[in-house]
């Protein structure tokens, strides 16, 4: 059964600092990898989406890489700012069973102003 | 223009009662999902739902019983509420399994209390 890991679980850094965060995945049989952000108390909102042919999206700020064979994709946020502050979570669609999506454990981000 | 919008967005209730949660989605997409989320903010799927036809039902209590009147509707309905429910519910939806693109738009979420 697919099982989707994000490392760190919570990370700190200054405002302007560039970071990355990682996801990875045991079942590389996906179709696709979306990454998004979910504020305290509210819903998920859709940063990425990757389809599993392709190897990087940008959006921003914002560059998720995918390596497929290897099972890891990472979100690169540029020069992070004070709003970017909130769980990171990546999902993986499985290319059986694809009207599913398998959530990983998130990253709480904090930017430091 | 909400994308996917749920309501109430906060319920709660005593235990033993039976409520309702809506979803709404005016994206045009055939598949919609119901989502736990549980206290250490884990997303767990519970059903998903494609063109008004259940697709996945995880192992999720009988008392919980979606509905979809159409393919912009997926409501979820559970009875007998027991404490354990409480969590935040979302709802999502995409375009089906062999489309393109397939993102996922979720829901504000139902914060679910039982006393």
């Amino acid at each position: 059964k697919q099982e989707v890991t994000q490392i760190p679980a919570a990370l700190s850094v200054p405002e302007g600092e560039n970071l990355v965060l990682n996801c990875s995945f045991t079942d590389s049989a996906i179709y696709n990898l979306q990454w998004f952000r979910q504020d305290p108390g509210k819903g998920l909102t859709s940063l990425l989406l990757i389809q599993s042919s392709q190897r990087e999206q940008t959006s921003g700020r914002l560059n998720a890489s995918l390596d497929k064979s290897s099972g890891r994709s990472t979100l690169y946020i540029a020069a992070s700012q004070p709003g970017d502050s909130a769980t990171y979570l990546c999902a993986v669609r499985p290319e059986t069973g694809a009207n599913n999506l398998f959530f990983g454990t998130g990253t709480r981000l904090t930017v430091i102003p | 223009d909400t994308a996917v919008s749920q309501t109430p967005k906060y319920l709660v209730t005593q235990m033993g009662n039976d409520k309702s949660i809506k979803c709404e989605q005016n994206l045009g997409h055939d598949t919609m999902y119901w989502y736990k989320q549980d206290s250490k903010k884990f997303l767990k799927i519970m059903f998903s739902y494609n063109n008004k036809e259940l697709i996945i039902n995880e192992t999720v209590p009988n008392r919980f019983s979606p509905k979809s009147p159409d393919k912009a509707h997926l409501n979820l309905h559970i009875n007998s509420l027991e404490l354990g429910d409480s969590a935040v519910y979302f709802c999502a939806s995409s375009q089906g399994a062999g489309n393109m693109n397939t993102e996922a738009f979720f829901g504000q979420g139902t914060r679910l209390t039982v006393v």
